[in-house]
């Protein structure tokens, strides 16, 4: 049971235009939800994340949107640069136990020059 | 600050072999370290939560008894997969927690690939 998913397994952007990745999650429970940026062959590195007591967070080039009703966010990066090209992961977290992450399936995201 | 760095970063072995991995926050004290395993093109998994000085935790369909899990202070954790097979094969990554942080906020290693032939 994939408790947060992204539909779209890849994204094609041209340099200067809007990136927006999006996610889905089904646990209501969820209450902290996370961006994750990662390169082959290397760990995830943390973007910028949000509380569900938000509904927008933004952090220089990046938002993330929370929809609670649609149990929906979305990261919109702008503009996109060729070294945003990487695999976006959406995560999730409940303050339950040990608070740990669940993580989508990923989008590979090209920015192209 | 909060860097976690994994070793090896790549191991091949023979399957039936035992392979350790390392796991190290550098700079700060991480009462909690999780495991994951992510597998070409899919999402990074979650294998177990191990917090220092106790038990892991795993999580469904992991099985202890292969993937060993040691949390003997608070900036090193190990896995170890025993008896390794074919189907181990993959991209094995730790995240921490550092001691006082944020309850959502794990910081990530590098990642070791492990190939089993």
């Amino acid at each position: 049971d994939q408790q947060v998913k992204q539909n779209s397994p890849s994204l094609s952007v041209q340099e200067g235009r809007i990136s927006i990745l999006n996610c889905d999650y089904t646990n209501s429970m969820f209450d902290y939800f996370l961006w994750y940026k990662k390169y082959p062959a290397e760990g995830p590195t943390f973007l910028i994340s949000i509380s569900s007591i938000k509904d927008k967070n933004e952090d220089g080039r990046f938002t993330v949107f929370l929809n609670k009703s649609a149990k929906h966010l979305s990261l919109h990066i702008v503009p996109s640069q060729p070294g945003d090209s990487a695999v976006y992961f959406c995560a999730a977290s409940e303050n339950t136990g040990f608070q740990k992450l669940v993580f989508g399936t990923g989008t590979r995201l090209l920015v192209s020059p | 600050g909060a860097v976690v760095s994994q070793h090896p970063s790549w191991v091949i072995c023979k399957s039936g072999t035992s392979v350790k991995i390392e796991c190290r926050s550098l700079d700060f004290q991480a009462t909690t370290m999780f495991w994951y395993r992510q597998f070409p093109k899919q999402s990074l998994m979650l294998m177990a939560t191990s917090n220092e000085g106790s038990k892991a935790t795993y999580e469904q369909g992991v099985e202890k008894d292969k993937f060993l899990i040691n949390h003997a202070s608070l900036t090193l954790s190990t896995l170890t997969v025993t008896s390794a097979h074919p189907e181990d094969s993959s991209f094995y990554i730790c995240s921490a927690r550092r001691f006082g942080g944020a309850y959502n906020e794990q910081f990530f290693g590098p990642g070791t690939r492990l190939t089993v032939l």
